[in-house]
């Protein structure tokens, strides 16, 4: 298996603008998470998902941001519209839901996103 | 407020000494906790981890032991290699709930 794949590893952009970040769970996994980190606040949860289903959203800053999973293959994370502290890097992670590897998510390398 | 801790935020030893890094969490509710190792540039990679029945779990030069009366966990590593030169996490889940509460890291730099 590939891992966890996601897109853009890096964005760049301007202040107002749409950003759309996507993510290919490992196939057969259950679970999908999406994590911020920055210096302040280091790996923080946004948002996790079960069989596609929102589970968790509190971590969702605001509004402004929204994520969705049309399917057991694709995640997005959308900010509409970007601010300069939604800079940040953004991870994607998976874990099936049950066997030994239940309790273990597996990250994607991350996309960096600026905001000018 | 911050339920899982790392006060430390880097360390420095020589090549094959032990290296000890420290995790305190403040939730009661937790019941498995992970290490995670991060280099730069990529995202975090699954280390060792640890049920709360349990107080030791090894695995090759890692070991992570838990001290649930003092909610304080550790990881070892001996010998340590300069190869695991990063930035090494510790995470925590509540029963019932997937996802993983993470502390600030803390940067282990081996010596040669």
């Amino acid at each position: 298996d590939a891992g966890v794949i996601q897109s853009p590893r890096h964005e760049v952009t301007e202040m107002g603008q749409e950003v759309t970040l996507r993510c290919k769970p490992i196939s057969g996994h259950d679970y999908l998470f999406w994590y911020r980190q920055t210096m302040m606040r280091g790996l923080e949860l946004l948002i996790y998902f079960n069989n596609n289903v929102p589970i968790d959203d509190s971590g969702m800053p605001e509004d402004r941001f929204s994520a969705k999973m049309p399917n057991a293959s694709f995640s997005t994370l959308k900010i509409q519209p970007s601010e300069p502290r939604d800079s940040a890097v953004y991870f994607c992670a998976s874990s099936p839901d049950r066997g030994s590897g239940a309790n273990v998510l597996t990250f994607g390398a991350g996309s960096r996103l600026t905001v000018l | 407020d911050q339920q899982v801790k790392q006060n430390s935020p880097s360390l420095s030893v020589q090549e094959g000494r032990i290296s000890i890094l420290n995790c305190d969490y403040t939730n009661s509710m937790f019941d498995y906790f992970l290490w995670y190792k991060k280099y730069p540039a990529e995202g975090p990679t699954f280390l060792i981890s640890i049920s709360s029945i349990k107080d030791k779990n090894e695995d090759g030069r890692f070991t992570v032991f838990l001290n649930k009366s003092a909610k304080h966990l550790s990881l070892h590593i001996v010998p340590s290699q300069p190869g695991d030169s990063a930035v090494y996490f510790c995470a925590a889940s509540a029963a019932g709930r997937r996802a993983l509460t993470f502390g600030s890291g803390t940067r282990l730099q081996v010596q040669p």
